[in-house]
């Protein structure tokens, strides 16, 4: 069983803030890295599939970093909005290609105007 | 566009009987992937199908199956359904395999009495 974590598992934070959260995966295996933010009532929508040790992603106020080496994953999200409010997975891919993903249990943030 | 579209939306069953849940790729998208998704934790890979072949599969019993037809739509079926088979179940679709982003329907909540 592949252990995929994430950390903190929900937060809260003032509009304005900055904040990050961490997806921690087995450094053996990788192929992938995905992001999603799955609001309230909605389908989870990709942010980033990261591939490179090294790697940083950026989307509008929304980035990612990847350290395959020793296994973990940032995301930060600059100057929070209320609509950043969602839950945020990452999926670690193992399969070499075939999409057979393992997801953290997600961070589910708050923000609060 | 139309995106990734499931059916049905709801779906309450009694123990023993069997379910078939459908879903509609992207147009162009050849890949599908099945989740389920239960309270508290991330979703969990049940199959991939790609050019109507299955290319991934989790660890599900034999009771769940899928399969992918022509136009790239898919069908999850579960046989002699569990009260524990109570869940979100997300259809994702992609262009291929590999590290293309996957696209999310809105699920279809399952629940078994």
């Amino acid at each position: 069983i592949l252990n995929v974590e994430q950390s903190p598992q929900s937060l809260h934070v003032q509009e304005g803030d900055s904040t990050n959260f961490t997806c921690s995966f087995p450094s053996s295996n990788f192929y992938a890295l995905h992001w999603y933010r799955w609001e309230t009532a909605k389908s989870p929508e990709a942010l980033f599939v990261m591939t490179l040790n090294g790697d940083e992603k950026k989307k509008g106020r929304i980035s990612a970093t990847l350290n395959t080496k020793e296994g973990y994953s940032y995301l930060y999200i600059k100057g929070s909005q209320p609509e950043d409010s969602a839950t945020y997975l990452c999926a670690f891919d193992y399969s070499g290609g075939y999409q057979k993903v393992t997801f953290g249990i997600g961070t589910k943030l708050q923000v609060i105007p | 566009d139309a995106g990734v579209t499931q059916s049905p939306t709801h779906l309450i069953k009694t123990r023993g009987q069997h379910v078939t849940l459908r879903c509609s790729p992207i147009s162009g998208h050849k890949s599908v992937s099945w989740y389920q998704q239960v309270l508290g934790q991330g979703p969990q890979f049940i199959f991939q199908y790609y050019e109507k072949e299955e290319r991934g599969r989790g660890n599900f019993p034999d009771r769940f199956s899928a399969r992918q037809f022509p136009n790239y739509s898919s069908e999850l079926n579960v046989n002699a359904l569990l009260l524990g088979d109570s869940a979100l179940y997300l259809c994702a679709s992609s262009l291929g395999t590999g590290t293309y982003e996957q696209y999310f329907g809105p699920g279809t909540r399952l629940t078994v009495t």
